[in-house]
């Protein structure tokens, strides 16, 4: 079973609209970080926002914020007044306490994100 | 802190050829992890280190590829010899911790082409 699942390969957005990035995630594991990296298209892999398992509130950085909805195993984040620099393909990815000697970080297909003026 | 810094930026070479690809993490940052990237595979964990030992190789293709790390500052990733199939980004990136709660920080990622 994946770990971690975007089931949105591509979403465009209007520039200074907000959009949704899903990200579901599965895991036995009480105790688990979640994370969201940008790629440009540059490529560098930039870190933008960590959601931990026991986190009450939800996290936020800037115009990114994450819906955590840990019932429902959902990681989904939140930009916010989109613009066209915001235009990348977007990482979620999840690390576990129990994988061994360290946790490693696992991480979904990616959902390519297009603002639009 | 420069961050992670990976050498060369892009690599192109000859099928049959040696290609080492170089990474420096972060100082102070226990664990060292190379990630290969792929249209087709996505963001795969190729190996990764702890306090400068190999920890788990099992993402390793195959024999081909060697990854070492003499020393806190310093890994190099191998593939010899070279085939057309390895050609993708490779990234090495670093962490200060094995726990769940610590994020990567990435390099720059090499790109390898292959022909």
């Amino acid at each position: 079973a994946q770990k971690i699942t975007q089931t949105q390969p591509g979403m465009f957005v209007q520039e200074k609209e907000a959009v949704t990035l899903d990200c579901t995630y599965d895991t036995s594991d009480p105790s688990y970080g979640l994370f969201w990296y940008k790629q440009p298209s540059s490529g560098e892999m930039i870190f933008l926002i960590y959601q931990g398992s026991y986190d009450q509130q939800n996290a936020t950085e800037g115009r990114y914020s994450l819906n955590f909805q840990k019932a429902r195993k959902s990681a989904n984040l939140v930009i916010s007044a989109s613009q066209l620099g915001d235009s990348a393909m977007y990482f979620c990815a999840m690390r576990e306490a129990n994988t061994g000697t360290a946790s490693k970080l696992t991480f979904g297909t990616g959902t390519r994100l297009q603002v639009t003026l | 802190d420069a961050g992670v810094i990976q050498s060369p930026r892009h690599e192109v070479t000859e099928m049959g050829q040696e290609v080492t690809l170089r990474c420096k993490p972060i100082s102070g940052h226990d664990y060292l992890f190379w990630y290969r990237q792929t249209m087709m595979r996505g963001l795969e964990l190729l190996i990764y280190f702890n306090n400068n030992v190999p920890i788990d190789d099992s993402g390793m293709p195959e024999d081909r590829f060697s990854a070492k790390m003499p020393n806190a500052s310093f890994s190099t990733l191998k593939i010899q010899p070279s085939e057309p199939r390895d050609s993708a980004v490779y990234f090495c990136a670093s962490s200060l911790t094995g726990g769940p709660h610590y994020g990567y920080t990435f390099g720059s990622g090499t790109r390898l082409t292959v022909v």
